[in-house]
């Protein structure tokens, strides 16, 4: 069936640093790619997606691209904040309006 | 902005006993889902709703489990007798099924802890 295999965590880096955590997955058919991130004591917000092969997800700095030849959707950002110190999760949406499959998340800690 | 929304935030309850948890999804949205995140673990589907009625549900969504929408705003998720591992952080979605925008939206989610 369908998963997402995201790079375990935690991932601590110091402001300004350059971020990518990996998400690669396995899907029949053509699935839209998610990032949500979970700051902590909420819920999970939408960060970016992609719909399509080669499409680019960005937003408040961070950018994705699906990845349809490595089956990646690999999340990065030129320079973080501790404000981005979150759980990101990796999701797979195959099509319509059918359940979300989720990464295992991965925890950023970003130090001053 | 719209958001979904979840009351309550916490919630505390003894084992065999009946919760239920409630969301209010976008309100011009028709697809309604619940996940559920037990501590440390990833998110997992539990249902999707559309037009009344189930249209997909998870191996973990037994009989213990059942799904309403009372009125035009409301969208509850019912455990009939709690077991303690169904405490978990129970989060609501909605998307919009109108316009072809499949993104689910995420409530902030339903701290659950059966004791």
């Amino acid at each position: 069936g369908d998963s997402v295999t995201q790079m375990e965590g935690p991932v601590t880096l110091s402001e300004e640093a350059f971020l990518t955590i990996n998400c690669t997955y396995t899907a029949t058919g053509y699935p839209s790619l998610f990032w949500y991130v979970q700051y902590p004591g909420e819920g999970l917000q939408l960060l970016l997606k992609a719909t399509k092969a080669d499409d680019k997800g960005s937003n408040k700095g961070f950018e994705a691209t699906y990845r349809k030849e490595t089956t990646s959707f690999h999340l990065e950002k030129g320079s973080v904040q501790v404000s981005d110190s979150a759980v990101y999760f990796c999701a797979l949406g195959p099509g319509g309006y059918n359940k979300l499959i989720f990464g295992a998340g991965t925890r950023l800690a970003v130090h001053p | 902005e719209p958001e979904v929304t979840q009351t309550p935030s916490h919630q505390v309850t003894q084992m065999g006993q009946e919760v239920i948890l409630r969301c209010v999804p976008i309100s011009n949205h028709l697809y309604f889902y619940w996940y559920r995140q037990i501590l440390g673990q990833k998110v997992e589907f539990l249902v999707s709703f559309y037009n009344n009625e189930i249209s997909e549900k998870s191996e973990i969504f037994d009989d213990q489990f059942s799904v309403e929408r009372p009125d035009g705003s409301n969208f509850t998720l019912k455990i009939r007798s709690t077991k303690l591992e169904d405490s978990a952080m129970y989060f609501c979605a909605s998307s919009d099924g109108t316009s072809g925008e499949e993104t689910q939206y995420f409530g902030p989610g339903t701290r659950l802890l059966v004791l």
